[in-house]
């Protein structure tokens, strides 16, 4: 149990589009969901947390306008990198976390998407 | 959450244990011990979590030291697809939910033959 879906794996698009990236927990419900980014060498740094029906909460130096999170219900939230640059081509993972398993896992990750702005 | 410390590199022969120390000397009574891994261009996979006392599963064994300012990660018998890097993460669970973990730098493992 506790699937988590990224799609898509991989994306390459032109600077100035947006792009979506979905990310669902599969086989149960999630109450919360964590979105970070990893660049080359470096570990994973959270951009945000979102709860279901709620707003999400950047962390410092995230900008909310340019990374939209919606997390509309207990088994999706996606995250819209609006007018994307070349600085912004990065590796997306997403996690989620449920009461179930909060005593053995706190989260589950998602197999990340690779995103590549030219 | 509490900083852990971790070396940045290790090697290890396949078919031998691998141990990876974690320092977290400013944990608090409340955060347990979690690892992570993460092999090359895939999200983190979770292997093993403690609080006090030393863990057992299917994937590793967790030592925590009895003053619980640091634990070493032990893999029975390393082979080359547990190459990755591994993560050592002091949180606490939230009722409700919503677990936030900080990722430090990890320890990159390389199993060779």
């Amino acid at each position: 149990g506790a699937v988590v879906s990224q799609h898509p794996s991989w994306v390459i698009c032109k600077s100035g589009t947006s792009v979506k990236i979905e990310c669902r927990s599969l086989d149960f419900q999630a109450t919360t969901m964590f979105w970070y980014r990893q660049f080359p060498k470096q570990s994973l740094m959270l951009m945000a947390t979102s709860n279901e029906g709620s707003k999400a909460t950047y962390e410092q130096g995230v900008e909310k306008d340019k990374f939209l999170i919606n997390h509309a219900s207990l088994t999706l939230s996606t995250l819209t990198v609006t007018s994307a640059h070349p600085e912004d081509s990065s590796f997306y993972i997403c996690s989620a976390s449920s009461d179930r398993y909060a005593d053995r896992e706190p989260q589950h990750f998602g197999d990340g998407t690779r995103l590549s702005i030219l | 959450d509490a900083k852990t410390t971790q070396p940045p590199s290790m090697d290890c022969a396949e078919g031998r244990a691998a141990n990876l120390p974690c320092n977290h000397s400013t944990i608090s009574g409340n955060e347990y011990v979690y690892w992570y891994r993460q092999i090359h261009s895939q999200g983190p996979q979770y292997i093993i979590h403690g609080l006090k006392n030393n863990e057992t599963n299917e994937m590793a064994s967790l030592i925590i030291t009895e003053d619980r300012k640091s634990s070493t990660l032990i893999l029975p018998h390393a082979t080359l697809r547990d190459t990755a890097v591994y993560y050592c993460i002091a949180g606490a669970i939230l009722t409700g939910g919503g677990n936030k973990l900080t990722f430090g730098t990890g320890t990159q493992l390389k199993v060779e033959l």
